[in-house]
């Protein structure tokens, strides 16, 4: 079966660079969550979107956004990174708005030096 | 005071052993309950729901106490390919988010 595909899987930027990680749902998955976890955490979330509208938010740096397009994928822009953007960055998916269960991507890793 | 808390653990536990874990959420309007399972370095997975009558799916078992805000997880018989991060999640009423615990590292030793 299909699961959430995120890419890339690894990335290496320098401070104050741009980065762009992408979600693709599983397929009918009308939700997307994006979570960061960093070394030894449990994951934080950040946001999420609901039939393509931001449905609520959480810690998410204003240097940080994110939105859902038309076919449901879903992208998180990151700018002027800072070290402590290091994470791994998930995105899950549901279907329907708080039905509980979420699938998680593998994961794309954010190294910044 | 975090909105989910877990037994920091770590759980080291030899095979063969009962192991519990509980987690305690502060949010009383909280919706739904799961205990979720990350391997190192990959993704949480669902490990089972929590339903308010209990639940039980083979050697694990999940409770919860809406009186006293918790839930719990039960492993018996624990095995090797047991070991891992069991996470406590929470959906609250505007259930856009799910709430993560810190999450209870079980390492099982032959």
């Amino acid at each position: 079966a299909a699961g959430v595909i995120q890419s890339p899987r690894h990335l290496i930027k320098e401070k104050r660079e741009t980065a762009t990680l992408k979600c693709y749902p599983i397929p009918r998955h009308d939700t997307v969550y994006w979570y960061q976890q960093g070394p030894g955490q449990d994951p934080q979330f950040l946001i999420s979107f609901y039939e393509k509208m931001q449905s609520d938010k959480g810690s998410i740096p204003d240097r940080f956004s994110a939105q859902q397009f038309s076919d449901y994928h879903s992208e998180l822009n990151m700018s002027s990174l800072e070290l402590g953007d290091s994470a791994l960055y998930f995105c899950a998916s549901s279907s329907g708005w708080g039905t509980g269960e979420l699938f998680f991507g593998e994961g794309s890793r954010l190294t910044v030096l | 005071r975090k909105e989910v808390e877990q037994d920091p653990g770590p759980f080291n536990v030899p095979e063969g052993a009962t192991v519990a874990f509980n987690c305690t959420y502060s949010n009383s309007a909280s919706q739904s309950f799961f205990w979720y399972r990350q391997d190192c370095r990959k993704e949480p997975k669902l490990l089972m729901s929590v339903y308010s009558s209990g639940n039980e799916d083979g050697r694990f078992t999940a409770q919860l106490n809406r009186a006293s805000q918790y839930i719990s997880l039960l492993i018996r018989d624990s095995k090797l390919s047991d070991s891992a991060t069991y996470l406590c999640v929470v959906n609250g009423t505007n259930a856009g988010k799910s709430t993560f615990g810190d999450g209870t590292t079980l390492t099982v030793k032959p």
